[in-house]
């Protein structure tokens, strides 16, 4: 079990560039979750997947997100025409869901994001 | 929808000593789970303690426990003999049960916590 991991841990970019990061969840995990955690406040949902179908998403999912989990392994987050209000931790978690809801969700280490 | 209230920005205890973490939520589902993840500087966020809200028993995790008032509304993290190493933000965080059709964890502001020596 090497964990959930996120790359790049760190991204600086400017404004209006196109970002894409990548989460390998714990490898027997079949749910997905990406959150967003800006300074001084605790992580806000995006989306999960099950599998490779994307089962949620949030309203402050933008157009200019998107998500995707296509073999249901690995996921990328991408974000085009990044604007500085983008600026924060992305967190990707993952877990496994059964007959027990109470599936505990996994952090990896995340990705920050600088918009410049 | 479903809110996480965390009123203490900061919260300092003694090496050794005992401390407690207050969090409020609100709710109008009959049935959820509360967490409590530590997040060290730096570091990933990790589960702390969890409680079922159909158990009336409260939670615990060796020096970790909750106090679970569900008429309250009120799940409060209790940390025993703590240790240096509990230095960390702590996250109350809400999740629904999943026959409302949703999986994600709702998070409060957290609450800092500084061990002195």
């Amino acid at each position: 079990d090497t964990g959930v991991s996120q790359n790049p841990r760190h991204k600086i970019t400017k404004r209006g560039q196109n970002v894409t990061f990548r989460c390998d969840p714990i490898s027997e995990h079949n749910r997905l979750y990406w959150y967003r955690q800006t300074l001084g406040q605790g992580p806000e949902f995006l989306t999960y997947f099950q599998n490779e179908a994307q089962l949620e998403k949030s309203r402050l999912l933008s157009d200019r997100f998107s998500a995707e989990r296509p073999k249901g392994s690995f996921s990328t987050l991408e974000i085009q025409r990044t604007e500085q209000g983008d600026s924060a931790m992305y967190l990707c978690a993952s877990s496994l869901a059964g007959r027990r809801s109470t599936d505990t969700q996994y952090f990896g280490p995340g990705t920050r994001l600088t918009v410049l | 929808a479903q809110t996480v209230t965390q009123s203490q920005p900061e919260m300092s205890v003694q090496e050794a000593e005992t401390v407690t973490l207050s969090c409020t939520y609100d709710t109008s589902e009959s049935d959820y789970y509360l967490f409590w993840y530590k997040q060290p500087p730096s570091r990933q966020m990790i589960l702390v303690i969890r409680q079922e809200a159909y158990k009336q028993q409260n939670a615990t995790e060796n020096r970790f426990s909750v106090n679970f008032q569900k008429a309250a509304k009120s799940f409060s993290l209790k940390i025993s003999d703590s240790q240096l190493g509990d230095a960390a933000m702590y996250f109350c965080a809400y999740r629904s049960h999943l026959f409302y059709n949703t999986d994600k964890l709702i998070f409060g502001t957290g609450t800092r916590l500084q061990v002195f020596p």
